[in-house]
C-alpha cells in the first residue's frame, strides 16, 4: 500500500519560515493537500491540488509537489500557527492517504 | 456551505458494529460536485482514511479496513452513514465526516469519540 512519511516535529522561530516535507513514491504524480490540525479541533485544509490555497487561508501558506516530496511552506511563521501538519495523497490508484503527521512548534 | 455534522453511539462493545451517521446540512447531498468521507484519528494518533462515497454511489474504501467497512447513502435524509463490523479496541478512535472534492477534503465535522470497550 502506498506511503507518505513526514518529520514527526519541526521548529521555527516567530516570523521565520517553516518547511514541512512529506515523502511518497512518485508523489509529484499526484495531487497533494495539507491539513491543520490544533488541539481539540477537527482538521483545516490549507492547501490543495499541490499549490493552492482555499478563501480564508491566509497567503503565508504555500505548497509544493515535485519528484518524490511535497513541501508545505509557512512564511513569517507567527505563534497561532503552532499545530500538527498533516499532508495527504490522491490520485484514481492511491485513493486517499494521509502521512503520519508533522507537530509545528513555534519558538 | 454543505456541512457535515456526524452522529452516534459513543460506546461500543468488543465484535459489535459501530455505526455513525453523517448529516449534511445547507445543501443537498446529491450534488455532483463532491464525495463524502469517514476518516478516523485513534487518541494522540495521526489520521486514517476509511472511505469515501460519490454521488453516484461509488464507494471507495482503505485497503486495511476494506473486509469490514460499509459506506452508504440516503439521500431521503441527506445523510450518509458508516459501518464497522467485528470492532476491537485499536478502532477507538474519534471518527470524522468530510466533505470532498479535487481529491481533497474540504470541510469536517467536529468529530465524535468512539470507544471500543465491554
Amino acid at each position: 500500500s502506498y506511503e507518505l512519511t513526514q518529520p514527526p516535529s519541526v521548529s521555527v522561530s516567530p516570523g521565520q519560515t517553516a518547511s514541512i516535507t512529506c515523502s511518497g513514491d512518485k508523489l509529484g504524480e499526484k495531487y497533494a493537500s495539507w491539513y491543520q490540525q490544533k488541539p481539540g479541533q477537527s482538521p483545516v485544509l490549507v492547501i490543495f491540488q499541490n499549490t493552492k490555497r482555499p478563501s480564508g487561508i491566509p497567503e503565508r501558506f504555500s505548497g509544493s509537489n515535485s519528484g518524490n516530496t511535497a513541501t508545505l511552506t509557512i512564511s513569517g511563521t507567527p505563534a497561532m500557527d503552532e499545530a500538527d501538519y498533516y499532508c495527504q495523497a490522491w490520485d484514481s490508484s492511491t485513493v486517499w492517504v494521509f502521512g503520519g503527521g508533522t507537530k509545528l512548534t513555534v519558538l | 456551505q454543505l456541512q457535515p455534522q456526524e452522529s452516534g453511539p459513543g460506546l461500543v462493545k468488543p465484535s459489535e458494529t459501530l455505526s455513525l451517521t453523517c448529516t449534511v446540512s445547507g445543501g443537498s447531498i446529491t450534488s455532483s460536485s463532491y464525495y463524502w468521507g469517514w476518516i478516523r484519528q485513534p487518541p494522540g494518533k495521526g489520521l486514517e482514511w476509511i472511505g469515501s462515497i460519490y454521488y453516484s454511489g461509488n464507494t471507495y474504501y482503505n485497503p486495511s479496513l476494506n473486509s469490514r467497512v460499509t459506506i452508504s447513502v440516503d439521500t431521503s435524509k441527506n445523510q450518509f452513514s458508516l459501518k464497522l463490523r467485528s470492532v476491537t479496541a485499536a478502532d477507538t478512535a474519534v471518527y470524522y465526516c468530510a466533505r470532498g472534492r479535487l481529491g481533497t477534503y474540504i470541510s469536517w465535522g467536529q468529530g465524535t469519540l468512539v470507544t471500543v470497550s465491554s
